[in-house]
């Protein structure tokens, strides 16, 4: 069991579909994280969020689209996306953005893009 | 930027020591060196963390040298559950550029 959930654990969607990648924590974290990970690669950042704001966007296509609505929960829209985008989406957090602040995993959402 | 770099896989057997290193030359002055293990369909987990010299935890050791260019994480008596991939994660730049090592896939044996 992980402190940080991720839904869905699954799913497939079409190029042009609509959907969105939900992450939660209460462990009173103020970072949030989202990562990609292809298999046999490390997890690679994309966005890094810290008291609810974006500070990091490690240029990611605009077909990908995060919000965080309050401090617990961070979603991740996708919108428009390429076979090439199926892979393993990954939320973490932190209690602060900064190294010596470990971050907390959840299990991620493997994502098909058909 | 250089990459931060670990051996590709390992082998060992029950109750053997295994050290895994990471090559970061490109590691911000002030941050901190943290590594992972993950197993198929999860997340990473925390394993140990350190700035300089040596850490000991519960489970593992890691250690530094003055320079700080690269890390040696210490497994002492590995089991079977201890077989999987095992990350470093570093800021490379500053202002939490985070990057994973490139992953080493241990593999334990009986």
């Amino acid at each position: 069991d992980t402190e940080v959930t991720q839904t869905p654990k699954h799913l497939v969607m079409g190029m042009t579909n609509k959907k969105s990648l939900k992450c939660e924590q209460h462990m009173g974290h103020r970072a949030m994280y989202w990562y990609k990970q292809k298999a046999k690669k490390p997890p690679e950042l994309m966005f890094v969020y810290s008291y609810e704001k974006l500070s990091i966007n490690e240029s990611v296509p605009s077909r990908f689209s995060p919000e965080c609505p309050n401090s617990s929960l961070l979603n991740l829209h996708l919108h428009a996306l390429q076979p090439e985008d199926s892979a393993l989406y990954l939320c973490a957090s932190s209690q602060v953005v900064t190294g010596s602040q470990p971050q907390h995993f959840g299990d991620g959402t493997r994502l098909s893009i058909l | 930027l250089a990459k931060t770099t670990q051996p590709i896989s390992m082998d060992s057997y029950e109750g053997q020591e295994v050290n895994i290193t990471c090559s970061h030359n490109n590691i911000a002055t002030n941050d901190y060196i943290t590594w992972y293990q993950q197993f198929p369909s999860q997340g990473p987990r925390f394993i140990i963390q350190g700035y300089k010299t040596k850490v000991t935890n519960e489970v593992a050791s890691l250690f530094i040298p003055a320079d700080r260019k690269s890390s040696t994480l210490s497994l002492p008596r590995v089991s079977l559950s201890d077989t999987a991939v095992y990350y470093c994660l570093v800021d490379e730049g500053g202002f939490q550029k985070l990057v994973f090592g490139t992953g080493t896939r241990l593999l334990v044996s009986p």
